[in-house]
């Protein structure tokens, strides 16, 4: 039973257009939430996160959207830029058990940013 | 400062062979994670140590697999014997004690990608 989902395996954006990059999940006791960047032969990356009292969290290009009551997602790349192309995968974790938790991770997303 | 590393990159092992994979976290990070990705699906939790001390192994498949931390610093994930099943891309995370409340972020090595034929 997939706890976080990531429903597009892929997506394809032109550059400088805004990529935006979808997230589901199940599970109630999720309060924090972490997108990964990843690309061929490297592991994911960290590149922003989100804790349940918030309902946006930016950073730069970057920005994720939560919304608790649909138990969804979103990270929001603008502009996008070819550098960009990856495969994203999001991630939650509860957060109370008093140190970085164990992740629950999507499936991912390859993104592509074409010229 | 060096990340987390991780030996060997690639591992091709037959059915019923003994494998070791071995992560160094980031000098003095207490906690350290497996995660394993099979077949391009979602990346999936193995256990945590932290220091030497096992805090959750829910996600380890089976008594084929033995993970150890002597020591408190690297760690070794054995797989013996080997299952077809077992192929995929193993990675280790680490990360720092959590304090004031805040979550801390957890750093990936490259992985070990294993492969049972």
């Amino acid at each position: 039973d997939q706890q976080v989902k990531q429903n597009s395996p892929s997506l394809s954006v032109q550059e400088g257009r805004i990529s935006i990059l979808n997230c589901d999940y199940t599970n109630s006791m999720f309060d924090y939430f972490l997108w990964y960047k990843k690309y061929p032969a490297e592991g994911p990356t960290f590149l922003i996160s989100i804790s349940s009292i918030k309902d946006k969290n930016e950073d730069g290009r970057f920005t994720v959207f939560l919304n608790k009551s649909a138990k969804h997602l979103s990270l929001h790349i603008v502009p996008s830029q070819p550098g960009d192309s990856a495969v994203y995968f999001c991630a939650a974790s509860p957060y109370n058990t008093g140190t970085a938790s164990k992740l629950t991770f999507g499936t991912g997303t390859r993104l592509q940013v074409t010229l | 400062e060096a990340g987390v590393t991780q030996f060997p990159s690639h591992s091709v092992i037959e059915k019923g062979q003994t494998v070791t994979l071995r992560c160094d976290p980031i000098s003095g990070h207490d906690n350290l994670y497996w995660y394993r990705r099979v077949m391009g699906k979602e990346i999936k939790f193995l256990l945590h140590f932290v220091k030497e001390s096992k805090q959750d192994e829910s996600g380890m498949p089976n008594n084929r697999f033995l993970a150890e931390r002597t020591g408190g610093t690297y760690s070794t994930l054995k797989v013996q014997p080997a299952e077809l099943e077992d192929s995929g891309v193993y990675f280790c995370a680490s990360s720092q004690d959590r304090m004031r409340g805040m979550n801390t972020e957890a750093f990936f090595g490259q992985g070990t990608r294993l492969t049972v034929v």
